[in-house]
């Protein structure tokens, strides 16, 4: 099974400041011939549904604002929040889509300062 | 506009029997695969089972083979779980999911509400 790992578990970031989050996972999870991270990140608000926000590693969901980027390769992800707004607060999940079972982060709530 | 809409849960001893319901609208649903996810209360998420979209493939995580069956009616739009044997750990609130195919697994592009299920005597 392929495990992955979140940090922080929380952050504070003040309005309109960069929020980070990192995720590592236990294997690559690089698609070699596509060259392709197979990679999802969500958002959780406050008592509703998941929301997915990127796919592989990178990929913006449509209707996601481009202050969300996701980037990285391999076995360690981020998840970059450009300018945080107050809509923003919520927690943040990865999940690998390269084999299942199907993995996700520990997630990694992101408040305001 | 996609909607999931899951039902069945509820208060059950250990040892019984649950199954819930996806009511889905608004997408071509035998032209997804399905999944089911649960979340604890204050936990994370947690993968349980992904069925494609003939219903002739089925996955499942380790603490729930052999114990919960998914299926699907493609004719009523319909994704189930059965869950048997329930333990207090399968206390979760339960999301259906539509899932994408993201070349060799899946993810979750659409999420309904959830259906809570309480494992307790």
């Amino acid at each position: 099974d392929i495990a992955m790992t979140q940090s922080p578990d929380s952050l504070a970031v003040s309005l309109g400041e960069r929020a980070t989050i990192n995720c590592k996972s236990s294997q690559s999870i690089l698609y070699s011939s596509r060259n392709k991270n197979l990679l999802a990140w969500y958002q959780q608000k406050p008592g509703q549904p998941p929301k997915l926000l990127i796919y592989w590693a990178s990929i913006r969901e449509s209707g996601v604002p481009d202050r969300f980027s996701g980037s990285g390769s391999g076995t360690d992800f981020t998840l970059t929040i450009s300018s945080l707004q107050a809509e923003d607060v919520a927690v943040y999940y990865c999940q690998q889509h390269f084999s299942t079972p199907l993995t996700f982060g520990g997630g990694t709530k992101v408040e305001i300062k | 506009e996609v909607q999931l809409l899951e039902s069945g849960g509820g208060l059950v001893q250990p040892g019984g029997s649950l199954r819930l319901s996806c009511a889905a609208s608004g997408f071509t649903f035998d032209n997804y695969a399905m999944s089911w996810v649960r979340q604890a209360p204050g936990k994370g998420l947690e993968w349980v089972s992904t069925i494609k979209d003939s219903g002739s493939t089925t996955y499942y995580a380790d603490s729930v083979r052999g114990r919960f069956t998914i299926s699907r009616d493609n004719s009523k739009n319909t994704l189930y779980l059965q869950m048997n044997s329930l333990r207090a750990e399968d206390t979760a609130l339960y999301y259906c999911g539509k899932t994408i195919i993201g070349i060799t697994s899946y993810f979750f592009d659409y999420w309904g509400q959830g259906t809570l299920v309480t494992v307790s005597s």
